[in-house]
């Protein structure tokens, strides 16, 4: 199993422009999440899915679009990207939801000029 | 939801030698887990721990809910050992989200 992939692994973007960060998972699992990981900070969570078709937000959801067509694919879109977007981004999967272990992807690295 | 407190937030040790890192909650928690983050930034999980004792290799790690804490040890430590330390929890089982403590940031000197 490939676990969690995530892609790209680093972008720089200028403000105001958008992009789709990529989160992708072959371990069948129900539950995936996005979060952001900003210096001195533990992770906050951006936005989740708890299957195809179901999505909510989490603790910081402004500016920031999430769609799950599929149980595999779980993409973060930047509609209009600001400076203080720049963090680094992880995705997560868990069988079934928070309370299980979380598998987190490798992260990907955004700096908005 | 829940506050999580992590200590000690730096911690420099020589390879060898042992560590507890503790974790507070704000309120009782029903699920925990501890992650280590590499140098490289990759989030590993080490422990779903929601009560009680688990150990794995040189690591061990403890939660008492009811007291709102957990514990994680690590014994004779190794340079690879070094990274930062995170705890998350929620406070209701499947309701709440996790909320992630800022880590405690672990290095080891050869």
């Amino acid at each position: 199993n490939a676990g969690v992939t995530q892609t790209p692994k680093f972008q720089v973007l200028k403000t105001g422009q958008s992009m789709t960060l990529q989160c992708a998972q072959d371990m069948n699992h129900e539950y995936m999440s996005w979060y952001r990981q900003d210096p001195g900070m533990g992770l906050r969570l951006i936005h989740y899915s708890v299957g195809a078709g179901i999505t909510d937000q989490g603790e910081v959801p402004n500016g920031y679009n999430v769609s799950r067509s599929t149980t595999e694919d779980f993409p973060l879109r930047l509609l209009s990207a600001a400076p203080s977007q720049t963090s680094v981004y992880f995705c997560a999967s868990s069988r079934a939801g928070y309370s299980y272990e979380q598998y987190f992807g490798p992260g990907t690295r955004l700096t908005v000029t | 939801g829940i506050q999580v407190e992590q200590s000690p937030p730096d911690l420099i040790l020589q390879e060898g030698a042992n560590s507890t890192l503790r974790c507070n909650f704000s309120d009782s928690v029903n699920n925990l887990q501890w992650f280590h983050q590499n140098p490289w930034g990759q989030l590993i999980n080490l422990f779903y721990i929601p009560s009680g004792t688990k150990q794995n290799g040189r690591l061990s790690a403890t939660t008492v809910a009811t007291e709102r804490y957990s514990l994680l040890y690590i014994s004779s430590s190794q340079t690879t050992d070094s990274g930062v330390y995170f705890c998350a929890g929620s406070s209701n089982f499947g309701n709440e989200k996790l909320t992630f403590g800022t880590g405690t940031r672990l290095t080891i000197i050869p």
